[in-house]
């Protein structure tokens, strides 16, 4: 299986701050790199497939870049809306992985 | 409107087994694949496998190969997993997901775009 590891595991933010998680697969896989956004007692939600795309509803404020093993989800400016937990997930293998998280909490 | 809608939470004791439905609206389940992710409590999340929507075969992880089984029925627009041998460490919320363009395979460009509501299911003596 590929593992997808994901820093740091938490992050302390204040509205308007930019941040910036990261994800590393064990082996490269080239852009096949998603993420999810998570708030508590909710099912996950796509916010960017194929490492930069946009779904559809998701802000401008979000957005993904990276390639092989290295993957960056950035957002440009916290709103209060955006605290919640934040997973990568591959889809180069059939078998499919998910990091481990990122809590991002108010500062 | 897509919409997957997961049947209840289940209790069950080690060694049972347990079958989640996935009822989906708003498109016909043969066009797309459906994952299968768990997450026990506070903790991530944990794929769990697949079942491509055209040639309706599955794919599972490798921790849980031989304990899962993911079926559907057309006719019902659901698709259902069952997990067999339940441990302690099975305790979780469940979720179907679906996929956002891909009917199955090597689905690259591909994310679970639209995801059911959940369902805990609890193993416990």
């Amino acid at each position: 299986d590929i593992q997808m590891t994901q820093s740091p595991s938490s992050l302390s933010a204040s509205i308007g701050d930019r941040i910036a998680i990261t994800c590393r697969p064990s082996q490269s896989i080239s852009t096949y790199l998603n993420w999810y956004q998570q708030k508590p007692g909710q099912a996950p939600k796509l916010l960017i497939y194929a490492t930069s795309r946009l779904q559809n509803g998701v802000p401008s404020r979000f957005s993904g870049s990276g390639s092989g093993t290295d993957f960056t989800l950035t957002i440009s400016s916290v709103q209060p809306e955006d605290f919640a937990i934040y997973y990568c997930q591959q889809s180069y293998s059939t078998l499919l992985t998910f990091g481990g998280g990122t809590r991002v909490e108010i500062k | 409107q897509v919409l997957l809608v997961q049947s209840g939470a289940e209790v069950r004791q080690p060694g049972a087994s347990v079958k989640v439905s996935c009822k989906a609206s708003g498109y016909t389940l043969t066009r797309y694949a459906i994952h299968w992710v768990r997450q026990a409590p506070g903790q991530g999340l944990e794929w769990m496998g697949w079942i491509n929507a055209d040639t309706n075969k599955a794919e599972s992880s490798q921790t849980l190969q031989g304990r899962v089984t993911f079926t559907r029925d057309p006719s019902a627009n659901t698709a259902h997993m069952e997990l067999s041998s339940l441990r302690p460490e099975d305790t979780a919320v469940y979720y179907c997901a679906r996929s956002l363009y891909c009917s199955g395979g090597s689905c690259y460009s591909d994310g679970m775009g639209y995801w059911g509501q959940g369902t805990l299911v609890t193993v416990s003596a």
